[in-house]
């Protein structure tokens, strides 16, 4: 399996502001993904992370509020751009394609917007 | 299009007791996956389990067993013996046979263990 490493874990920022959130996995992975889970919800997809080419995202997800980057196979970040209480939720890495179709998931960031 | 069903949002156990979570899933595909994870109050999502559509076989780990019937397309989850460190939501997610690698999550059981 796979060792995603996600940070921040935590943060409280002030609306109006954007947050980067990275992963890093220990090894080279062919997909990556982010998805967000809202208080008390289930986990949504916000886009796939594409190495070398712009993110593909899903219905209600767009790239001026999510900025997505993906340098390389271990690496991705995640902007939360312009952040109003409603941005409020855990943020979490996927990564997946490592073999066997498993798929595995960071810590989670927990942002708070107020 | 695909959908994870469960119907349960809440159970409530004491400990010892046996618990089953259930999960419906939807899919036109006739490859696809089938996961479990849990999501203790920490917030990380832990992988339990991953079964293939051509693998109907139940599964025990110690005291979680699983339960997947393709003509119900049901895919349960039993804690047999609950402990206090069970309690968790519990999230079951479906993966369709293509090379896209997206989850389609259900709602979540949040399942509460009291001593």
């Amino acid at each position: 399996s796979a060792v995603i490493s996600q940070k921040p874990s935590r943060d409280i920022c002030q609306r109006g502001t954007s947050l980067t959130i990275q992963c890093q996995v220990d090894s080279q992975v062919t997909m990556m993904f982010w998805y967000r889970q809202q208080p008390g919800q289930s986990l949504t997809l916000i886009a796939t992370a594409n190495q070398g080419s712009e993110a593909t995202y899903e219905s209600g997800f767009v790239i001026d509020k999510f900025p997505i980057s993906r340098p390389n196979l271990t690496f991705s970040t995640l902007t939360v751009s312009n952040m109003s209480p409603e941005d409020s939720s855990i943020y979490l890495c996927s990564v997946a394609g490592t073999g066997d179709t498993e798929a595995f998931f960071g810590q989670g960031t927990r942002l708070t917007v107020v | 299009a695909q959908k994870v069903t469960q119907a349960q949002t809440e159970i409530s156990v004491v400990e010892k007791e046996d618990v089953t979570l259930d999960c419906v899933y939807e899919t036109r595909d006739t490859t696809y996956y089938l996961f479990w994870y849990k999501q203790p109050p920490s917030g990380e999502l832990v992988f339990l389990i991953r079964r293939n559509s051509f693998d109907e076989q139940n599964e025990i780990s110690g005291r979680y067993s699983w339960n997947f019937q393709k003509s119900t397309s049901s895919f349960n989850f039993t804690i047999t013996a609950s402990q206090v460190v069970d309690s968790a939501v519990y999230f079951c997610a479906l993966m369709n046979g293509g090379s896209n690698y997206k989850l389609t999550f259900g709602k979540g059981t949040l399942l509460t263990v009291n001593p």
